[in-house]
């Protein structure tokens, strides 16, 4: 597709459960970053990938959250021991490079029991 | 610390007429990005506008424009004619340059905008 692809879209899962969302970036985009937004909020950085390494993780929570982008396209956000203050829409975006716009995909709503 | 300030939560306008939504940021960095997003209630994120902070004239997009006050540290957002299709929320963001590459956007809480027919 054209634009950037999470999946899945929604997630429930229980408290202390393990979750991974996927985000599959605009094709050519090196740039790539997580965002977590709360109900009523903007949305708050995660964190940034530029090709395979996190340029910027210092937006992660804690320890229980963290990120791959093996191969510098597609990207794992992988949350571990959920709490319910982890339920959020979970933003993922790209963009080419220096000072360019940012493109979200649709976000994935993820739902702590 | 870097920070964006959206103050109205919530506005109206009549279908046809102009609307401001405002935007100030605090940054002591020089060079950074400011950015306007749109996010519908069916919840995605548009991109609507840019303004990088050395430019020297405001940006505009079809019936979005950037007015855009340095020395104020505002960025407000103005649309022209609205459309009963633009009720939704508006968030101003920054970006701030670290070594010519992007890094993350700092997002204010936002403004819903609904529009009367």
């Amino acid at each position: 597709g054209a634009g950037v692809s999470q999946t899945p879209s929604n997630k429930v899962t229980e408290k202390g459960k393990y979750v991974e969302l996927r985000c599959d970036p605009i094709s050519g985009h090196t740039a790539l970053y997580w965002y977590r937004q709360s109900l009523g909020q903007g949305p708050e950085f995660l964190i940034y990938f530029q090709g395979t390494g996190a340029a910027d993780d210092s937006g992660l929570p804690n320890d229980r959250f963290f990120a791959v982008r093996p191969e510098g396209s597609v990207s794992t956000l992988k949350i571990q021991r959920t709490e319910r203050g982890d339920s959020a829409v979970y933003l993922c975006a790209s963009s080419q490079g220096s000072n360019q716009p940012q493109h979200f995909g649709d976000g994935t709503r993820l739902s702590i029991l | 610390a870097q920070k964006i300030t959206q103050t109205q939560p919530g506005m109206f306008v009549q279908e046809k007429e102009a609307v401001t939504l405002d935007c100030t940021y605090d940054t002591s960095d020089p060079s950074y990005g400011l950015f306007w997003y749109k996010q519908p209630s069916s919840g995605e994120m548009i991109f609507l506008i840019y303004q990088g902070s050395y430019d020297q004239q405001n940006a505009t997009e079809g019936r979005y424009s950037l007015n855009f006050q340095k020395a104020r540290k505002s960025a407000n957002l103005v649309i022209s004619a609205s459309q009963l299709g633009d009720s939704a929320m508006y968030f101003c963001a920054m970006s701030l340059n670290y070594g010519g590459s992007q890094g993350n956007l700092i997002f204010g809480k936002g403004t819903k905008l609904s529009v009367k027919p």
